[in-house]
């Protein structure tokens, strides 16, 4: 199974600043079609999870352009250029390229 | 509006069974691929199932294989997965997940509540 690494675990950030969470993976994961399947979502408090982006660097409708995400092979990155309060929780990343899909840990987003 | 309701889910005792529905509206749910997601309380998200969108291939995670079986209904736009021979290590919130192109797993049910418990 391919296994994902999250860092930081915890992440407390001071609003209007930038926050990044790194995912390592154990080995890479490029499906037939050439494409890397690796998703972030996030999941707030008493909340399903939400996708964020998908292969890698594609924002799902919807979500601010505050976050992109980037990397390849194995070590990716999700950004957040200015932190605002409703991006508190915890953030996940995902690969769907082989079964089983696998998350990392997640990371919790705090507020300082 | 695209939604996924589940229904099922509760309190039940170590070895028994039970079976969880996702009922599905506002999208074409038999161009779609659905899985199973669950997540232990306090803890992280753990897939567990995918269904073809005509049913016609299966996954499991290694932790449920030949104790949950994921199914559909087309015609009535219903996920099910019916969870034998239950844990206590099976306690967790279950999600039902439409699967989209580009594998995105862009639409999640609200989650219900399975407790193994004596």
């Amino acid at each position: 199974d391919i296994v994902l690494t999250q860092s930081p675990l915890s992440s407390p950030v001071t609003l209007g600043q930038p926050a990044s969470i790194s995912c390592r993976s154990s080995q890479t994961f490029v499906y037939s079609d050439g494409n890397t399947y690796f998703n972030w979502l996030h999941q707030r408090p008493g909340q399903p999870p939400r996708l964020l982006i998908y292969k890698i660097s594609n924002r799902i409708s919807g979500v601010p352009d505050r976050f992109s995400g980037s990397g390849a092979g194995t070590d990716f990155t999700l950004k957040i250029s200015r932190v605002e309060a409703e991006d508190v929780g915890i953030y996940y990343c995902m690969q769907a390229t082989e079964f089983p899909h696998t998350f990392g840990q997640g990371t919790k987003l705090e507020i300082k | 509006q695209e939604q996924l309701v589940q229904f099922g889910g509760g309190v039940v005792q170590p070895g028994r069974s039970l079976r969880l529905s996702c009922a599905a509206s506002g999208f074409s749910f038999r161009s779609h691929g659905m899985h199973w997601v669950r997540q232990a309380p306090g803890k992280g998200l753990e897939w567990v199932a995918v269904i073809w969108y005509d049913g016609s291939n299966k996954y499991y995670a290694d932790s449920v294989k030949g104790r949950f079986t994921v199914s559909r209904d087309n015609s009535q736009n219903t996920l099910y997965l019916q969870m034998n021979s239950l844990r206590a290590e099976d306690t967790a919130v279950y999600y039902c997940v439409r699967w989209n192109d580009d594998r995105r797993s862009d639409l999640w049910s609200q989650g219900t509540k399975v407790t193994v418990s004596s």
